[in-house]
């Protein structure tokens, strides 16, 4: 079985560009997450998605958004983009919808993206 | 205060010594709580879960101490493939996951 996918494997943008990233999660799991690694850092929580509805958002601004697709693939844009954007976008997923007190993700080897 | 701390090391230790290291958590309602393993600009990847009661897996074993908000990750007999870095991670109340920065593992021959 296929696992996590993530699409581009790397991108380099400029300020005030926007970015579409894409996922595809492992078949059969209803769960995506998105999270952000700056270098040196552990990943930050973006958003997590179940059964194409929002179930958690973390701390980013507006500029950030997200949609989960029938399939359960995904998408994260991120609009008017920073040099503080740049980072490794990860994506994860899971087989319950983040209500479960025990449940292990399953990351994408990521989207490295560079804001020039 | 972060609400969940790692030393970020390296820890440069010798092949074959034993090393352990802890992660502290803010949040006492924490609920779940996971090691996982990032190499370099790779994914992370599940090392093992944190069990109340503790639990080993091979050369590994995890603690939980709740009375003092931390985890801690105990490998022995390391080998050179463990040079990784170690992240902790913590499930909070509801239900999202809060990582740490990571600690960097050097094993040395």
């Amino acid at each position: 079985d296929a696992g996590v996918t993530q699409s581009p494997t790397h991108l380099i943008k400029t300020r005030g560009q926007q970015v579409t990233l894409r996922c595809s999660p492992i078949s059969g799991h209803k769960s995506v997450s998105w999270y952000q690694q700056v270098l040196g850092q552990g990943p930050q929580f973006i958003f997590q998605y179940y059964e194409k509805e929002e179930r958690g958002r973390g701390n980013f601004p507006d500029r950030f958004s997200a949609r989960q697709f029938p399939n359960y693939s995904s998408e994260l844009n991120v609009n008017a983009l920073l040099l503080g954007d740049s980072a490794l976008y990860l994506c994860a997923s899971s087989s319950t919808g983040g209500t479960s007190l025990f449940y292990e993700q399953f990351f994408g080897p990521g989207t490295r993206l560079t804001v020039l | 205060r972060k609400e969940v701390e790692q030393d970020p090391g390296p820890f440069n230790v010798p092949e074959g010594a034993t090393v352990a290291f802890n992660c502290t958590y803010s949040n006492s309602a924490s609920q779940s709580f996971f090691w996982y393993r990032q190499d370099c600009r790779k994914e992370p990847k599940l090392l093992m879960s944190v069990y109340s009661s503790g639990n080993e897996d091979g050369r590994f074993t995890a603690q939980l101490n709740r009375a003092s908000q931390y985890i801690s990750l105990l490998i022995r007999d390391s080998k050179l493939s463990d040079s990784a870095t170690y992240l902790c991670v913590v499930i909070d109340s509801n239900y999202q996951l809060i990582w740490g920065a990571g600690t960097k593992l050097i094993i040395k021959p």
